[in-house]
C-alpha cells in the first residue's frame, strides 16, 4: 500500500513568509508525528497526534510553529513569519498505534524548506 | 533528558566486510526502545532494527545485528556482507514517551 506522503517536496520562501507543510500519513494510522532535519544533524521532535488531539507539543521551537489534523488524518505543519533559521527538512511520520517500540514509525520523504 | 550519542561522523568499509557503528544512550526510564534507522540520499528513513531494552538477547535482521550492553548504555550495529545498497546515513534513536530521539549520524560507505 501507499507510504506517507509529504507535500511539497521541496519549497523555497522568503523571509518573514508563511508556509504549509502538508502530511498524508499510511491509511488506518492513528498516530502522527513531525520532525525537523537540519544539515548534517539528526531528526528533532516537533509534535505528535494520537487522532485529532496533539498529544505533545513539547518539541515546537515557538507559537510561530503549530500543526493541526483536524480529522485524524491529513496534519498540516504551519509556520507564521519565517526565519532564516527555520530552513531544514521536515519529517512526518505514522504509527498504527502510539506507545511501545513495536509501533514501528514509518517516515515520509520529508520537505525541504529553504527561508532566504 | 535522553541523550543519543553518535561518535564516529563517517566510516567506510570494503564491499562483503563487517563494519561496527557505535552508539551511546542515557535515558533514566526503566523501559525504552532502542532503533538503528538508516537515511539514503533519498531522504526516506527506513527502520533497520530495533531492540526492547528488557530483552537480554540482542535483535538480528539478516545480516544486520546489535549488540546491546544495557549497563554501559551502548547500542552498536553491526552490518555483516556489506554492500553497496548500504551507503547512506545511519542513525541511532531511542524511543521515549513515544516520541524518537536521534543521534547527529553515521555517514557509512561502502567501497567496490
Amino acid at each position: 500500500g501507499a507510504g506517507v506522503s509529504q507535500t511539497p517536496s521541496n519549497k523555497v520562501t522568503e523571509k518573514g513568509k508563511y508556509v504549509e507543510l502538508r502530511c498524508d500519513p499510511i491509511s488506518g494510522h492513528t498516530a502522527l508525528y513531525w520532525y525537523r532535519q537540519s544539515l548534517g544533524q539528526g531528526p528533532e521532535f516537533l509534535i505528535y497526534f494520537q487522532g485529532t488531539g496533539a498529544a505533545d507539543d513539547s518539541g515546537l521551537p515557538n507559537d510561530r510553529f503549530f500543526a493541526v489534523r483536524p480529522e485524524g488524518s491529513v496534519s498540516t505543519l504551519k509556520i507564521q513569519r519565517t526565519e532564516r533559521g527555520d530552513s531544514a527538512v521536515y519529517l512526518c511520520a505514522s504509527s498504527l498505534v502510539v506507545g511501545g517500540g513495536d509501533n514501528e514509525q514509518f517516515f515520509g520523504p520529508g520537505t525541504r524548506l529553504t527561508v532566504l | 533528558a535522553q541523550t543519543v550519542t553518535q561518535s564516529q561522523p563517517e566510516m567506510s568499509v570494503q564491499e562483503a566486510e563487517t563494519v561496527t557503528l557505535s552508539c551511546t544512550y542515557d535515558t533514566s526510564e526503566n523501559n525504552y526502545y532502542l532503533f538503528w534507522y538508516k537515511q539514503p540520499p533519498s531522504r526516506q528513513m527506513i527502520l533497520v532494527i530495533r531492540q526492547e531494552a528488557y530483552k537480554q538477547q540482542n535483535a538480528t535482521e539478516n545480516r544486520f545485528s546489535v549488540n546491546f550492553q544495557k549497563a554501559a548504555k551502548s547500542f552498536s550495529l553491526k552490518i555483516s556482507d556489506s554492500q553497496l545498497g548500504d551507503t547512506a546515513m545511519y542513525f541511532c534513536a531511542g524511543e521515549y514517551g513515544n516520541k524518537l530521539v536521534f543521534g547527529a549520524g553515521t555517514i557509512l560507505r561502502v567501497k567496490s
